[in-house]
């Protein structure tokens, strides 16, 4: 089975412009996650996706938005991008029959801000 | 690869040693605490869970011990291997919900 897949792998955006980030879950994960690890702040929590709704959400200013597709996709959009944004964004889905926490992560997509 | 451990502590053992590694939780509510490995260039990876009414629970060269007396969980590995060269994380869950809090992480270096 394919695990996580991220799209891009790589990205360098300038302050001002919005970015559109894409992750594939494993076949059958319906549950999409997405998490902003930095070296300051460590692996937080942006939001979960569920049967395409939004079922939790983080701390994260209103410029921070996604969404689920009908094949469970997701693509997390950041807005008016800030140098502080620069991170490495991790998707990860679960198993609906499995432990909700057993996330399984995608490679992640390191977006830098310049 | 990523690097996600420019400010985490380190954790730096020979090959056969037995490493501990260490963390303080947040939430005393929090059901599952888990323990996640992050490899350079991947994302973190699922190695042990124990739930909060439990205070041990053993896996594959893998325990973890749970005090919540002081919120305190702690991972050991037996027999520390190159391979397990990594940064580990701890992570806390609420029964119910995927969302994952994590701390900040250890970064381990096992020298050959």
């Amino acid at each position: 089975k394919a695990g996580v897949t991220q799209t891009p792998r790589y990205l360098i955006k300038t302050r001002g412009q919005q970015v559109t980030l894409s992750c594939s879950p494993i076949s059958g994960h319906r549950s999409v996650s997405w998490y902003q690890q930095t070296p300051g702040q460590g692996l937080q929590f942006l939001f979960e996706y569920f049967s395409e709704t939004q079922r939790n959400k983080g701390n994260f200013p209103g410029r921070f938005s996604g969404r689920q597709f009908s094949n469970s996709r997701s693509e997390m959009n950041v807005s008016t991008l800030e140098l502080g944004d620069s991170a490495l964004y991790l998707c990860a889905s679960s198993s609906p029959s499995g432990k909700l926490y057993e996330q399984y992560f995608g490679p992640g997509t390191r977006l830098t801000v310049t | 690869g990523e690097s996600v451990g420019l400010h985490l502590p380190t954790l730096s053992v020979q090959e056969g040693d037995n490493s501990i590694i260490n963390c303080a939780y947040s939430n005393s509510a929090s059901d599952y605490f888990i323990w996640y490995k992050q490899e350079s260039g991947k994302g973190p990876q699922f190695i042990i869970d124990i739930r909060s009414n439990m205070d041990k629970r053993q896996g594959q060269r893998v325990t973890v011990l749970l005090n919540k007396t002081v919120k305190h969980l702690s991972l050991q590995i037996a027999a520390t291997q190159p391979g397990d060269s990594a940064v580990y994380f701890c992570a806390e869950n609420m029964e119910g919900y995927s969302t994952l809090t994590f701390g900040k992480g250890t970064m381990l270096l096992v020298s050959p």
